[in-house]
């Protein structure tokens, strides 16, 4: 069955260091791969999407690549910053119920950037 | 994008009683969605709220249990019938064809 793994433990850095996180996937092809950003008690809020024929993409501090050989997507911040502690999550489309395009998602990376 | 508001945003509901809950979206959209998130498991999608017709209801979700009204393109509801514990979490609306945007979210108790 399709599977979405990303990092489990809590990821910590130190404010103005590149936080990189990491999305794998398998058992299936996505057309495009996004990345959220999930704040306690909100909903999620998109950030970028890339699609399987891109490599990268790139938005203001935030650059994302994927590796479909690989099955494989890695979330950058450069220049972190505490407001920049949030859970991300990671979804890749495919087709649900009716052959609707749905998303599936990764259970998130917690991020927490110190002071 | 869009601007999704939701409501009730929490509820505290008896056993056996039902909740309704509602999503009103900023703009015009063709597709709307209900999640459901547990605490310790990714959001999973219930169903695709289709304008006019009957919502598309993903693997181990049904009418009976989670009927959805989408009378028009921006508004929708879900309702959680015939309450159990189990049916705790937090439920979300979502809108948008590629990328999502998802309403606040109503945390859901059950006693």
């Amino acid at each position: 069955s399709q599977k979405i793994e990303q990092n489990s433990e809590a990821l910590n850095i130190q404010e103005g260091k590149t936080a990189t996180l990491t999305c794998n996937y398998t058992n299936y092809s996505p057309a495009y791969l996004q990345w959220y950003r999930q704040d306690p008690g909100r909903g999620p809020v998109f950030l970028l999407l890339i699609r399987e024929n891109e490599k990268e993409k790139r938005k203001e501090r935030l650059k994302v690549t994927f590796d479909t050989t690989l099955k494989q997507s890695l979330f950058h911040i450069t220049a972190s910053q505490p407001a920049d502690s949030a859970t991300y999550l990671c979804a890749l489309d495919s087709l649900g119920a009716g052959n609707n395009r749905k998303l599936i998602w990764g259970l998130g990376t917690s991020l927490a950037v110190n002071p | 994008s869009a601007v999704i508001s939701q409501k009730p945003s929490r509820d505290i509901c008896q056993r056996g009683t039902s909740l309704t809950i509602q999503c009103q979206v900023d703009s015009q959209v063709t597709m709307m969605f209900w999640y459901r998130q547990q605490p310790g498991q990714s959001l999973t999608l219930i169903a695709t709220a289709n304008q006019g017709s009957e919502a598309t209801y993903e693997s181990g979700f049904v009418i009976d249990k989670f009927p959805i009204s989408r009378p028009n393109l921006t508004f929708s509801t879900l309702t959680v019938s015939n309450l159990s514990p189990e049916d705790s979490s937090i439920y979300l609306c979502s809108a948008g064809d590629n990328e999502q945007f998802f309403g606040p979210g109503t945390r859901l108790t059950v006693l």
